[in-house]
């Protein structure tokens, strides 16, 4: 089975701009969350979604956005870019299926983005 | 509040050496799960165990094993015959299972863990 992918691997803006990321579960999973990794905070949670819906949000302001379209892929948006937006995003999938499942995440490459 | 602490910022073992990671955490919950994630220089956060708070035996997977201490909520990583791929930052997480929880991984600092030859 093909593993979590993340697009774009790289992206470089500016602040102010807007940045769309994108992740593709692997095969089967239906929930996917989000994490924004930092070396000052380390690894932060930012929301999760399951058949389309946000289930879970983490203590992100309203700039962080996302949504997860019929076939479980997901994206993030971010508006106005801040230079604090730098860090590395991470996508995890997983089969919610409570006890059997043990509610695994798979991880993806991540996206590094810097904000200039 | 639930939170995950690793204790050591960094470690070093000789190749074929046994290391053990500390991880602790606190939560209200009785029903949850702790995992050990790996994230070596190449960024990829891979999976290296996992442990169901309600299972009393330790996970083990090859070379890696758990000691999972529930009353005292302590979750250490042994890893035995390191190899220098085990390099890598290890991250101690905990899914806690209750409402209101869910796809949020809790994770530790991490440990920066160097195996050399």
């Amino acid at each position: 089975k093909a593993g979590v992918t993340q697009t774009p691997r790289y992206l470089i803006k500016t602040r102010g701009q807007q940045v769309t990321l994108s992740c593709s579960p692997i095969s089967g999973h239906r929930s996917v969350s989000w994490y924004q990794q930092t070396p000052g905070q380390g690894l932060q949670f930012l929301f999760e979604y399951f058949s389309e819906t946000q289930r879970n949000k983490g203590n992100f302001p309203g700039r962080f956005s996302g949504r997860q379209f019929s076939n479980s892929r997901s994206e993030m948006n971010v508006s106005t870019l801040e230079l604090g937006d730098s860090a590395l995003y991470l996508c995890a999938s997983s089969f919610p299926i409570g006890r059997e499942s043990g509610e695994t995440q798979y991880f993806g490459p991540g996206t590094r983005l810097l904000v200039l | 509040a639930q939170t995950v602490t690793q204790s050591q910022p960094e470690m070093s073992v000789q190749e074929a050496e046994t290391v053990t990671l500390s991880c602790t955490y606190d939560t209200s919950e009785s029903n949850y799960y702790l995992f050990w994630y790996k994230q070596p220089p190449s960024r990829q956060m891979i999976l290296v165990i996992r442990q169901e708070a309600y299972k009393q035996q330790n996970a083990t997977e090859n070379r890696f094993s758990v000691n999972f201490q529930k009353a005292a909520k302590s979750f250490s990583l042994k890893i035995s015959d390191s190899q220098l791929g085990d390099t890598a930052m290890y991250f101690c997480a905990l899914h806690p299972l209750y409402g209101g929880s869910q796809g949020n991984l809790i994770f530790g600092k991490g440990t920066k863990l160097s195996v050399k030859p």
